[in-house]
């Protein structure tokens, strides 16, 4: 089975652009999260998708990060407008549901300038 | 919602000595903690996970201990070798069968294993 894929693995943007990264969980995954990852913050929670249907979203990230999931293989995860304090690495997750295991994707390298 | 502290936040130790990361959390109603490590531009994978209803778990050189009435977690590596040197992330969650899969995680140690 292929894990969970990311794309691009690394972004660059300038300040106020719309960037919109992807995530492809593993097949058969019921279970979709996006994760925001720094050094002083560790792992931070953005959006948690079970079935498609959108579970929580981060409140501190609501204002500019919008993630979305259209079928249950395909999520992606817009920031608009992007800001430098939005440099991180953002990270895809999925697992089964009734199972804990989430698998990590390779992640974006996100910055923002 | 809960909240995960992790300490410390950077760890050097010795090869074949032990290494310490601790965990506490706040919500009693967690009941699930798992940690996972992450090496050098890799993604984090589970290593080894304790649900409530155990005090101790041990996989091959990993230990992870539970103290439900602290709050508190840890995990030990015996015998640290220069591939264990890595992020390691502990979480929490209160896993109920058709709930939600939440992890909270703490905010992450790097460990460096010196031979």
């Amino acid at each position: 089975d292929a894990g969970v894929t990311q794309t691009p693995r690394h972004e660059v943007a300038e300040k106020g652009q719309t960037i919109i990264l992807k995530c492809e969980p593993v097949s058969g995954h019921n279970d979709l999260f996006w994760y925001r990852q720094t050094k002083i913050q560790g792992l931070e929670l953005l959006s948690y998708f079970r079935s498609k249907s959108l579970m929580e979203d981060g409140g501190a990230f609501k204002d500019r990060f919008k993630a979305e999931m259209l079928n249950s293989s395909f999520s992606t995860l817009k920031i608009q407008p992007t800001e430098p304090k939005d440099s991180a690495v953002y990270l895809c997750a999925s697992s089964r549901q009734n199972y804990a295991e989430q698998f990590f994707g390779p992640g974006t390298r996100l910055t923002v300038l | 919602g809960e909240q995960v502290e992790q300490l410390p936040s950077i760890l050097r130790v010795q090869e074949g000595s032990s290494a310490s990361i601790n965990c506490s959390y706040e919500d009693s109603a967690s009941n699930y903690f798992p940690w996972y490590k992450q090496e050098p531009g890799e993604n984090p994978k589970l290593i080894i996970d304790i649900r409530s209803n155990m005090e101790r778990k041990q996989i091959q050189e990993l230990i992870v201990l539970l103290d439900k009435k602290a709050k508190r977690f840890s995990l030990h590596i015996t015998d640290t070798q220069p591939g264990d040197s890595a992020m390691y992330f502990c979480a929490a969650s209160d896993m109920a069968t058709g709930g939600n899969n939440k992890l909270t995680f703490g905010q992450g140690t790097v460990l460096s294993v010196i031979p």
